[in-house]
């Protein structure tokens, strides 16, 4: 399973864009990218999933480049509810592959 | 979206006995899983709950020590045998969603704490 590097803390400001990168170089040809949020005293919740390109929803951004070596997340206008833990993963759970919590990325949000 | 359920949501056991934790989904899924979240650390995958079969383990984990149950494909329980401080942890199950929605949906946990 493709092992993933994350910042282990980041910092902001309310209504800040905010960008999580992610290093996955050994990323296999069937593995998605999938990002989870935790809050404290919750299990994760899963935020966005990519292949490759570019994907959006209501809640964020998935870069991915051509190489699919890194991806990136975009949180736009970050406000205080926003601090929380991002997870980082890569496996093939669309065949119900197990996931594999890398280290995570600690993003305080300041008023 | 499948919700899923887990009893007890804590728990402060002594040292040497056992905990079961009970996860129930709200839909029939095919993967479920159990994780443990020492404080301030990420997940770590115990193992695969196999309907009908066996748990799947982890390195590191063993079925003597977490032995796992799902009868069904709807729940799953997980037991922490003769328990020892060390063992105080967040334990969590997910399980995947139905067909055409991707990523998986975590419980809230179960926060054991052995004194």
């Amino acid at each position: 399973l493709a092992k993933t590097t994350q910042p282990i803390s980041m910092d902001s400001y309310e209504g800040q864009e905010v960008n999580i990168t992610c290093s996955h170089n050994n990323i296999a040809t069937n593995d998605y990218i999938t990002w989870y949020q935790q809050f404290p005293s919750q299990g994760p919740r899963f935020i966005i999933q990519g292949y490759k390109t570019k994907v959006t929803n209501e809640v964020a951004s998935l870069f991915i480049p051509a190489d699919r070596k890194s991806s990136t997340l975009s949180l736009p206008r970050v406000s205080l509810s926003d601090t929380a833990v991002y997870y980082c993963l890569v496996g093939d759970n669309n065949q119900g592959g197990k996931l594999i919590f890398g280290q995570g990325t600690e993003l305080s949000v300041k008023p | 979206s499948a919700v899923i359920s887990q009893k007890p949501s804590r728990d402060i056991c002594q040292r040497g006995t056992s905990l079961t934790i009970q996860c129930q989904v709200d839909s029939q899924v095919t993967m479920m899983f159990w994780y443990r979240q020492q404080p301030g650390q990420s997940l770590t995958l115990i193992a695969t709950a196999n309907q009908g079969s066996e748990a799947t383990y982890e390195s590191g984990f063993v079925i003597d020590k977490f032995p796992i149950s799902r009868p069904n494909l709807t729940f799953s329980t997980l037991t922490v045998s003769n328990m020892s401080p060390e063992d105080s942890s967040i334990y969590l199950c997910s399980a995947d969603l139905p067909t055409g929605l991707n990523g998986y949906t975590f419980g809230s946990g179960t926060r054991l704490t052995v004194v």
